[in-house]
């Protein structure tokens, strides 16, 4: 079946200019991450959504970086006045909502964001 | 202190070679271990996991656990070039809301020459 489905897999953008990264997750699974992975590190947590509401954001490094899932599905993830420190590759995983040992992240391969 | 420390490498070595991949850990709370692959531009993949001490076998593949040490290691028996990747360890801690928060360590990047 499909996997998760990040677009766009490349973005350019300048400095102070305000761009959005898509998520779409495996269908049926109710949990989403977001997490970053900067050059030569592994990913970093960044944001998780069970259904609509975040429910943990502590992840986000400041108030520019803002995520939606509106219907439980796919996932937006905002930024504003991009900076060049936000040069990153943006993974979305996804997963199934229990306990259980088979619910490992399933990944996307990335939206690779480069702030010029 | 990081939760998870690993040797980012790069490490080469030839076709056939036996791999050893090694990790650290912080907190002697964590239960739940993983290994994660991941190819040039690419998503991570879940290789392997394990949630006790003790070696854990999976083809070529075989993952230890530590916990007196906080130790987690990945073999790679007769290692081939498509094994040429990054290998990210990870420890995996569930919250108190039901969803798991898990912690990568740097990755090491390795690769296999024919």
């Amino acid at each position: 079946g499909a996997g998760v489905s990040q677009t766009p897999s490349n973005k350019v953008t300048e400095k102070g200019k305000y761009v959005e990264l898509r998520c779409d997750p495996i269908s049926g699974h109710t949990a989403l991450y977001w997490y970053r992975q900067s050059l030569g590190q592994g990913p970093e947590f960044l944001i998780y959504f069970q259904g609509t509401g975040a429910a943990d954001d502590s992840g986000l490094p400041n108030d520019r970086f803002f995520a939606v899932r509106p219907e439980g599905s796919v996932s937006t993830l905002k930024i504003q006045r991009t900076e060049r420190g936000d040069s990153a590759v943006y993974l979305c995983a996804s997963s199934l909502s229990d306990r259980g040992a088979d619910s490992p992240l399933h990944f996307g391969n990335g939206t690779r964001l480069t702030v010029t | 202190q990081k939760e998870v420390e690993q040797d980012p490498g790069p490490l080469s070595v030839p076709e056939g070679a036996i791999v050893s991949l090694n990790c650290t850990y912080s907190n002697s709370a964590f239960q739940y271990f993983m290994w994660y692959r991941q190819y040039s531009r690419k998503g991570p993949e879940l290789l392997m996991y394990t949630y006790s001490s003790g070696n854990k076998e999976d083809g070529r593949f075989t993952a230890q656990v530590d916990k007196s040490s906080k130790y987690i290691s990945l073999f790679i028996r007769d290692s081939q070039p498509s094994d040429s990747a990054t290998y990210l360890c990870a420890i995996r801690v569930w919250r108190s809301g039901g969803y798991q928060k898990v912690t990568f360590g740097t990755g090491t990047k390795l690769q296999v020459i024919p």
